[in-house]
């Protein structure tokens, strides 16, 4: 699977818009971009993940750039509750497990 | 999203002794779940993959005589970290991938403190 690169942190002012981005540019074309957020002492939880489409859901928007080199994921309006360690991760749908690089930690400030 | 379930969620044990973690699917079947460890500071480490009704498939460095996975039945896999010593006090998390093999759930983890 492709490697990611990511930020180690950010901060972000509760309430603002927390824009965490992910550098892919190994990916290859049947691989998904897969987002998880570890909030401290607990196990990952899944966000969200795409192809090439952008995405949505109820916790965020994923931005995937037409070249699919990097993305975005977008928390519209952070809570003191979103801070954690958000993983974005690259592999092959059904086939390989999750390997979980470092990371980046997000602290949401008040 | 579905619901992975981990018990315990804390353990402290002797070392020598040997500790069971269940991991369990709640509302889904999957044929498929993983065993992670995490040491402070650390990201997660994949030790082993599970099949139902077949062996495990460890990692590199993980000993696979030492860290015994059951995967029995479709909802259930158990990790068993056998002679425990203090170097094994970690978090171990497990998770499980959905039917449709498109995305892995996660456990809460089990805190391991060997004394």
């Amino acid at each position: 699977d492709a490697k990611t690169t990511q930020p180690p942190s950010m901060d972000c002012a509760e309430g603002r818009a927390a824009n965490l981005p992910c550098n892919h540019s190994t990916i290859s074309g049947n691989e998904y971009v897969y987002w998880y957020r570890q909030i401290h002492s607990q196990g990952p939880q899944y966000i969200i993940h795409g192809l090439k489409n952008n995405e949505t859901n109820e916790m965020a928007s994923l931005i995937i750039t037409e070249d699919r080199k990097s993305s975005t994921l977008i928390l519209p309006h952070a809570t003191l509750r979103d801070t954690a360690v958000y993983y974005c991760i690259v592999r092959t749908k059904g086939h390989t497990p999750l390997v979980f690089g470092k990371g980046t930690r997000l602290s949401v400030i008040a | 999203g579905a619901v992975v379930s981990q018990h315990p969620s804390r353990v402290i044990c002797k070392s020598g002794t040997s500790v069971k973690i269940e991991c369990r699917s709640l509302d889904f079947q999957a044929t498929t779940m993983f065993w992670y460890r995490q040491f402070p500071k650390q990201s997660l480490m994949l030790m082993a993959t599970s099949n139902e009704g077949s062996k495990a498939t460890y990692e590199q460095g993980v000993e696979k005589d030492k860290f015994l996975i059951n995967h029995a039945s479709l909802t259930l896999s158990t990790l068993t970290v056998t002679s425990a010593h203090p170097e094994d006090s970690s978090f171990y998390i497990c998770s499980a991938r959905d039917e449709k093999g498109e995305t892995q759930y996660f456990g809460p983890g089990t805190r391991l403190l060997v004394l």
